[in-house]
């Protein structure tokens, strides 16, 4: 079945520290890929997202995401943690003939601690 | 409206009855979906408009729950006879089309937490 998974659903680092949150996906042929932020008590917005054109996307607030077809993955990173980034994220998919329909992961609730 | 609007907020219901949850996607989006959230579920499709027709309903749960949209607009989702297991946020998003720039570009509302006692 197409699926998306995430990696841990709590990630918790400190103010400063690398945000490594990790996607994989689940079909031979690549989809479009994306990454959402749902912060407290707010819809989910959009992060990025990847559609086969540089495979190094950049987003906002600082985050990117790279995709690498070899591991199937799609893992979202920044470099230096924020405490206004903790929120849950959450990775996702379109699978060709898919309606532009998304298939979310699980979520990855990230905390930032000082 | 500047956004995705949704309606109730919040809804507690009782066991068996029946409840309807309401969105109002952004002016001019053809596109219209709804997911349910539940506590460490992540976000379950549930259906998807195209205009007033709905060519994906599969993830639907039951035959309790139903959907339309109407004048390519405001959708109603609908569920009858409520369980407890319906407990969940119930988000509504939006999108301009379904291909091109606007692909995966869902406008999420903040959803209608629905809690069946």
């Amino acid at each position: 079945a197409q699926s998306v998974t995430q990696l841990g659903s709590h990630v918790s680092v400190s103010e400063g520290a690398l945000v490594l949150l990790r996607c994989n996906y689940s079909s031979s042929v690549p989809p479009y890929l994306f990454w959402y932020v749902q912060y407290p008590n707010q819809g989910l917005q959009l992060l990025l997202k990847y559609t086969s054109a540089a495979t190094l996307v950049k987003g906002i607030n600082g985050f990117e995401a790279e995709f690498k077809k070899s591991e199937t993955s799609f893992h979202l990173t920044k470099p230096s943690a924020h405490m206004s980034d903790a929120a849950e994220y959450f990775c996702a998919v379109i699978y060709p003939g898919g309606y532009n329909k998304l298939i979310f992961g699980a979520g990855t609730r990230l905390a930032v601690h000082p | 409206g500047a956004g995705v609007s949704q309606s109730p907020s919040n809804k507690v219901t009782e066991k068996g009855k029946d409840v309807e949850l309401r969105c109002d996607p952004i002016s001019g989006h053809t596109a219209l979906y709804w997911y349910r959230q539940s506590l460490g579920q992540g976000l379950e499709f549930l259906i998807y408009f195209q205009g007033n027709s709905a060519p994906d309903k599969s993830g639907l749960p039951s035959d309790r729950f139903s959907a339309e949209r109407t004048g390519g607009s405001v959708s109603t989702l609908t569920i009858q006879r409520t369980q407890q297991e319906d407990s969940a946020v119930y988000l509504c998003a939006s999108s301009p089309g379904t291909g091109g720039l606007s692909t995966g570009e869902l406008f999420f509302g903040e959803g209608s937490r629905l809690t069946v006692l």
